[in-house]
């Protein structure tokens, strides 16, 4: 079975701060990752993405994640948040034998101006 | 191109009534999905259909839950008779297939309320 966890649950940065979120799951064959991101009020929309190839993925706002195999992790990065990265967001992971995602619980971040 | 549109947005109801959550997926996508979001979590699968035909529901309480796809295109979700415990946001998403290799598109999603 496939699970993904999201240790932190609320993080709050200043603007410029640097970001990182983490995100493990366990699979025991090939997986697929993502991010998604919820601004408030607004639908889940996808960051990122992992298939293969290079592990260090970019996505939109100058967001990037890196697949590190070895500790089952897909963390989350940004050099300097901004005030309109306040949402909540969500690591998914899909298993090579599986038909969709599953999410982890999510974290929320808050960024102060 | 449109989005996945759900409606309705908000839904307030009482214990043992019954709802239904409508979902139009993008325009050629064959595969769509329900996920049920209780407030905290992360978005949990309920059913997913590829065109008119289910491929995972195993984690749909049938006994209170069903959905439907016909012709292949929008889908229904209901809830008969609802309780406490289904209160929580419904999102349908799409996909171009199964194997999800863009993601999927959200709805924005229905709230809903049991009291």
């Amino acid at each position: 079975a496939q699970s993904v966890s999201q240790h932190n649950h609320h993080v709050i940065l200043s603007e410029a701060a640097s970001l990182e979120l983490g995100c493990n799951y366990s699979y025991g064959g090939t997986v697929n990752l993502f991010w998604y991101v919820q601004y408030p009020g607004q639908h889940l929309q996808l960051l990122l993405k992992y298939f293969s190839g290079d592990p260090l993925v970019k996505g939109i706002k100058g967001f990037e994640a890196e697949f590190i195999k070895s500790k089952f992790s897909f963390n989350l990065r940004k050099p300097s948040v901004q005030w309109s990265d306040t949402a909540e967001y969500f690591c998914a992971v899909k298993g090579s034998g599986a038909n969709n995602l599953f999410f982890g619980t999510g974290t929320r971040l808050t960024v102060i101006p | 191109e449109a989005g996945v549109a759900q409606s309705p947005r908000y839904k307030i109801i009482e214990k043992r009534q019954s709802v239904a959550f409508w979902c139009n997926p993008i325009s050629g996508h064959a595969t769509l999905y329900w996920y049920q979001q209780i407030l905290g979590q992360g978005p949990k699968l309920l059913i997913q259909f590829q065109n008119n035909g289910v491929v995972d529901d195993s984690q749909l309480p049938k006994d209170r839950f069903s959905a439907e796809r016909l012709k292949g295109v929008d889908s229904t979700l209901k809830i008969q008779p609802a309780k406490l415990e289904d209160s929580a946001v419904y999102l349908c998403a799409s996909s171009l297939e199964s194997g999800a290799l863009y993601g999927y598109t959200f709805g924005s999603g229905t709230r809903l309320t049991v009291v």
